[in-house]
Formats: C-alpha cells, sequence, structure tokens
C-alpha cells in the first residue's frame, strides 16, 4: 500500500539553525498537509498546501516556518532560527483531495530535537 | 471550549474482548467529519475509519466501528476482539465545516490490552 515517507526520522539541531524536513507524499494525492505533536501533548495543525500554494495556516505557522514543493514529488518543511520550543515530532500527511470523506495519510513523523 | 474531548487518559482491555473509546466534539456546523487514528509506541499516525455528519450509518472498517449519536455530539470508537497489537494511543480527530480540511485532534487515550 502506498504511504507518507519521511526523512529524516530522528534530527538533532543547533538552536538558531534552519532545518529542513523533507516528505513525499503518496503519488495521486493533492493536498498536502504539516502537523506537530510537542511530547506528551496533542497533535496541532501547521499548515495545508495544495496547487502549489498555501491553503490554510495556524497561527503556530509564523514567518519562522515555510514550506515548498521543489519538484514533483517532495514537500518540505523549513523551520529557520530553530528554539527550544520547536522540540516535536513533525507529521507531513496527505490526502488525495481536500474536504469530504477523504482521511489524511500521515508518516512516521520526524522527531526534531533542538539543543 | 475543546473541540474534540476524549475524557479517558488510559484504558485497559483483556484479549479479545471489545472496548468503546469515548469522543465527544463541539460544533455549530452542520457539515463535518470525524477521525480516528491509531498511533502505536513507533510513532506513526495510522487512519481507522471515519464518519461524516451527514452519514446515517454507523461507519464500521473491520474490527473497528464508530458508534456515532449526533445529537450527543459523540462519536464513538468501538474496536471488537482486542487484540494485543491494538495496543496504542487512539486520537479522534474532527475536520469541521465546509471550507476547512485541517484536523482537530483530541488529547488521546493509551489503551493498554492484556493477556
Amino acid at each position: 500500500e502506498p504511504e507518507v515517507t519521511q526523512t529524516p526520522s530522528h534530527q538533532v539541531t543547533q538552536m538558531g539553525q534552519e532545518v529542513i524536513l523533507r516528505c513525499v507524499p503518496i503519488s495521486n494525492h493533492l493536498y498536502f498537509y504539516w502537523y506537530r505533536q510537542i511530547l506528551g501533548q496533542k497533535v496541532e495543525f501547521l499548515v495545508s498546501f495544495y496547487n502549489n500554494e498555501i491553503s490554510e495556516k495556524s497561527e503556530i505557522f509564523d514567518d519562522q516556518f515555510s514550506v515548498e514543493r521543489p519538484d514533483g514529488s517532495n514537500f518540505t518543511l523549513k523551520i529557520r532560527s530553530t528554539k527550544l520550543e520547536d522540540s516535536a515530532m513533525y507529521f507531513c500527511a496527505s490526502s488525495v483531495r481536500g474536504l469530504g470523506n477523504q482521511p489524511q495519510h500521515f508518516g512516521d513523523g520526524t522527531r526534531l530535537s533542538i539543543l | 471550549a475543546q473541540k474534540i474531548t476524549q475524557t479517558q487518559p488510559g484504558m485497559f482491555v483483556q484479549e479479545k474482548e471489545a472496548v468503546t473509546l469515548d469522543c465527544t466534539y463541539d460544533t455549530s456546523d452542520q457539515s463535518y467529519g470525524l477521525f480516528w487514528y491509531k498511533q502505536p509506541s513507533s510513532g506513526e499516525m495510522i487512519f481507522l475509519i471515519y464518519q461524516g455528519s451527514y452519514d446515517e450509518q454507523n461507519a464500521t472498517e473491520g474490527r473497528y466501528s464508530l458508534n456515532f449519536q449526533k445529537a450527543r455530539k459523540s462519536a464513538n470508537l468501538v474496536i471488537s476482539a482486542s487484540q494485543l497489537g491494538d495496543s496504542a494511543m487512539y486520537f479522534c480527530a474532527m475536520r469541521e465545516a465546509y471550507n476547512t480540511d485541517k484536523l482537530i485532534f483530541g488529547t488521546g487515550t493509551r489503551l493498554q490490552v492484556f493477556p
């Protein structure tokens, strides 16, 4: 069964550095998402992306964050000038289409640790 | 106010027994969708089942069924014939309104299945 793949599985970065989290969504999916889960807390929406532009973002997704689909397969989340509180599990998800009954399929996540 | 409430932080069930995981939601929208995801200790998020607000029948997927009571705004997950591999965190999530596809998650219920 096709799946969303995320790399790396674990990223350790010094505070203040930039980090790029990578995702390969399921190939026929058109809608892409990033969520994060701080340890022990619930999953929080960051951003949705369709047709090469952000369709929705949360208040967490400030100027520190950006997303990009640099080619036909990858979807990336860039975090500039990382802070300690950015430490979390970051999940990429994709769906065939937005709205309706289509589920969002999640990757295995990237655990980001900021030192 | 919490959009998704999961009041059971932890549940225990014996193998082969059925278990119900509670989820209540809060929305003023008429059109919305409810999802359940499983998160094993390895961290990935696995889609289990979906219920649309206009669906007249309760959703079922194999051993998973959703007890949807719209008037009570509850969407409880029922797992029949529990297996040891069902031990995981379970998250209820809602896609609210017609013009957004972000998922709002509850705090989760940790299910432990014992022999």
